[in-house]
């Protein structure tokens, strides 16, 4: 069964500390992995698409890499504004659906 | 730049009444997804159209149903609801089928009394 794990589920930071979340993925034919951003009671914002192992994609303070295994997210001297729920979701197979990860919930103080 | 627009933001219904929810794509987008995310939940995936015909159907409670339109708008339609129906629907839209990114609106939040 096609399965997406992140972690930390969350993760507090002093503004600047860097730091990286995971997504490890366990699917059949995987043809995207995709990074959002949740801001509470608001829709996913999408941040990036990795398509292939060692592909690597960056903006502003984010940036996502890829694995055959799973995904990193780096943040880089984070700010009080990137503080938001952080979803991986994967597209596998023949289907449409996005199946995502439960998120990690980043909290950044300043 | 056009978003997903999603309405209503906010429904309240009584327990066993009926749901209508819309959704307009960004234009020129032919696919369609709706989504349900309940309290501290990920995402899951409902339904999803391309071109007007559904295209894949995951944990879709038989009391849904939900179609796309000639103008390529999408609306979820849910009867006999339960307190358990209450959550956010997202709607997404993308450029095509493949593996492209999908983009949500902000949701529809249902609350069932």
């Amino acid at each position: 069964e096609d399965q997406v794990t992140q972690s930390p589920e969350a993760l507090r930071l002093q503004e600047g500390e860097s730091s990286s979340l995971n997504c490890s993925y366990t699917v059949s034919g995987l043809r995207g992995l995709f990074w959002y951003r949740q801001d509470p009671g608001k829709g996913p914002e999408f941040l990036f698409t990795l398509y292939s192992a060692g592909e690597e994609k960056e903006k502003e303070r984010l940036k996502a890499t890829l694995t055959k295994k799973e995904s990193f997210l780096h943040i880089t001297a984070p700010k009080p504004e990137d503080s938001a729920t952080y979803l991986c979701a994967v597209q596998a197979g023949n289907t449409d659906k996005l199946i995502f990860g439960t998120g990690t919930r980043l909290q950044v103080f300043p | 730049a056009a978003g997903v627009i999603q309405s209503p933001r906010h429904l309240i219904k009584e327990k066993r009444e009926t749901a209508t929810l819309k959704c307009y794509p960004i234009p020129r987008h032919d696919t369609v997804y709706w989504y349900q995310q309940g309290p501290g939940q990920d995402p899951q995936f409902l339904i999803s159209f391309y071109e007007k015909m559904q295209s894949d159907k995951g944990s879709i409670p038989d009391r849904f149903s939900a179609q796309q339109f000639s103008d390529y708008h999408s609306e979820l339609n849910m009867s006999s609801l339960e307190l358990g129906d209450s959550a956010l629907y997202f709607c997404a839209s993308s450029p095509d089928r493949g593996n492209t990114e999908a983009f949500f609106g902000q949701g529809t939040r249902l609350t069932v009394v």
